[in-house]
């Protein structure tokens, strides 16, 4: 367990609207990721931190944005959510050993 | 072409039975290589890392096939447990970035 919790695990909303999701993580990791599973797409990049303030784009970055204004925390926008995002969300950290990455619980998103 | 491929299956073995998955990836600057498992709506957990001398834990075997391309993961004495989804990763040494496959289902049958 590396201490990830991700919030809210489900959530309903309507096309158009702003979604935030939350990653926190209790042990002061410094890489933080977040992916997408979609049924025959596997788990895809959207974005990724190497530190606070410090951000990159994965594969599927368009209509999400990140922020990370303190260590434990990485959040998902979805500026204007629409039904293409209706995905699995899952919040990722890169463990100690430098390589491994631990899995956060998933928020489950539904885009009607 | 997918960077990294898998067979989706699904594999249906009996329990007690041996089975082998194996994955191709396509980057050869790749460096590290992982097994996860992920059970049906819960999280990917790590299964296993892959090291080019290969390795074992309990009844789990990885390989890694620089030459060719692929890693494999062979499983022994299933149980019923073993049913999931299983995933094959790779990573790229200075990019920070994992690429996963799409999966490989086990259902392990009584």
């Amino acid at each position: 367990d590396a201490g990830i919790t991700q919030s809210p695990r489900h959530k309903v909303t309507e096309t158009g609207t702003p979604v935030t999701l939350r990653c926190h993580q209790t042990e002061n990791h410094r890489y933080m990721y977040w992916y997408r599973q979609d049924p025959g797409h596997g788990l895809r990049l959207i974005h990724y931190s190497y530190g606070v303030k410090d951000t990159d784009k994965g594969e599927v970055s368009d209509g999400y944005s990140v922020s990370r204004s303190k260590t434990e925390d990485f959040l998902l926008t979805l500026e204007s959510a629409t039904s293409s995002q209706t995905s699995v969300y899952f919040c990722a950290i890169r463990g100690l050993d430098g390589e491994t990455q631990y899995f956060g619980p998933g928020t489950r998103l539904l885009v009607l | 072409r997918k960077e990294v491929e898998q067979d989706p299956g699904p594999f249906n073995v009996p329990e007690g039975a041996t089975v082998a998955f194996n994955c191709t990836y396509s980057n050869s600057a790749s460096q590290s290589f992982f097994w996860y498992r992920q059970d049906c709506r819960k999280e990917p957990k790590l299964l296993m890392s892959v090291y080019s001398s290969g390795n074992e834990d309990g009844r789990f075997t990885a390989q890694l096939n620089r030459a060719s391309q692929y890693i494999s993961l062979l499983i022994r004495d299933s149980k019923l447990s073993d049913s999931a989804t299983y995933l094959c990763v790779a990573s790229t040494s200075g990019t920070y970035k994992y690429i996963f496959g799409t999966g490989t289902r086990l259902k392990v049958l009584a």
